[in-house]
């Protein structure tokens, strides 16, 4: 069975500086995706980046990059230059790619940025 | 509208009360979804609809009944729940079921209290 594990329920960094959100996941399969995504006190979940298990280089999106350890199975979001906004809860999520697109979410982890 | 809709975003009701949430995307999509966040627990999928048909029931209780009588719309029909259904109902669509990159794109959700 699939497992997401966030193990930093909550967090804070201050504005301005980078920080890291750690995601492992467990699955036996080679071909999986694994995504992020923001969720907001408005509840909304935001797509913020995604990762395919056989992708050479790993993914950025702006501020977003995902520093993905295939070997040690995990898959942490990193977001530089933190601001206000960025305060909400952080899902990761993965994707077994024999299962359609049904999606296993970890935990979460809830993210404030200082000012 | 764009992108993908809830009503109501907040509902209470009583255990014997019936009601539906509904759900529609604007994005021209094949495949929506129901998910279940309770507080303190990892997002749960509830139901998945490809081409208006289930694929995927994760052993639901048969208090919610999900209806999907079109691509664009998606409901979830309760009756008789129980307190500890409450919570966020989040309603996704994606392109398809399967494929390398399948972003589902999230709704506001439906915050429900059963009393």
């Amino acid at each position: 069975a699939q497992k997401i594990t966030q193990t930093q329920p909550g967090m804070f960094v201050q504005e301005k500086e980078a920080v890291t959100l750690d995601c492992t996941y467990d699955t036996s399969d080679p071909s999986y995706g694994l995504f992020w995504y923001k969720q907001p006190s408005s509840g909304e979940m935001i797509f913020l980046i995604y990762q395919g298990s056989y992708d050479q280089q790993n993914a950025t999106e702006g501020r977003y990059s995902l520093n993905f350890q295939p070997a040690r199975k995990s898959a942490n979001l990193v977001i530089s230059a933190s601001q206000l906004g960025d305060s909400a809860m952080y899902f990761c999520a993965m994707r077994h790619n024999n299962a359609g697109n049904m999606l296993t979410f970890g935990g979460g982890t809830r993210l404030m940025v200082k000012p | 509208e764009t992108g993908v809709t809830q009503t109501p975003r907040h509902l209470v009701m009583g255990m014997t009360n019936k009601k539906s949430l509904k759900c529609e995307q604007h994005l021209g999509h094949n495949a929506m979804y129901w998910y279940k966040q309770s507080a303190k627990k990892p997002l749960e999928l509830m139901f998945v609809y490809s081409l208006e048909e289930r694929v995927e029931n994760n052993s639901v209780p048969s208090r919610f009944s999900p209806e999907c009588p079109n691509s664009s719309h998606l409901f979830l029909h309760l009756h008789t729940l129980q307190p500890e259904d409450s919570a966020l109902y989040l309603c996704a669509s994606s392109p398809g079921a399967g494929g390398r990159y399948n972003e589902q794109f999230f709704g506001p959700g439906t915050r429900l209290t059963v009393l």
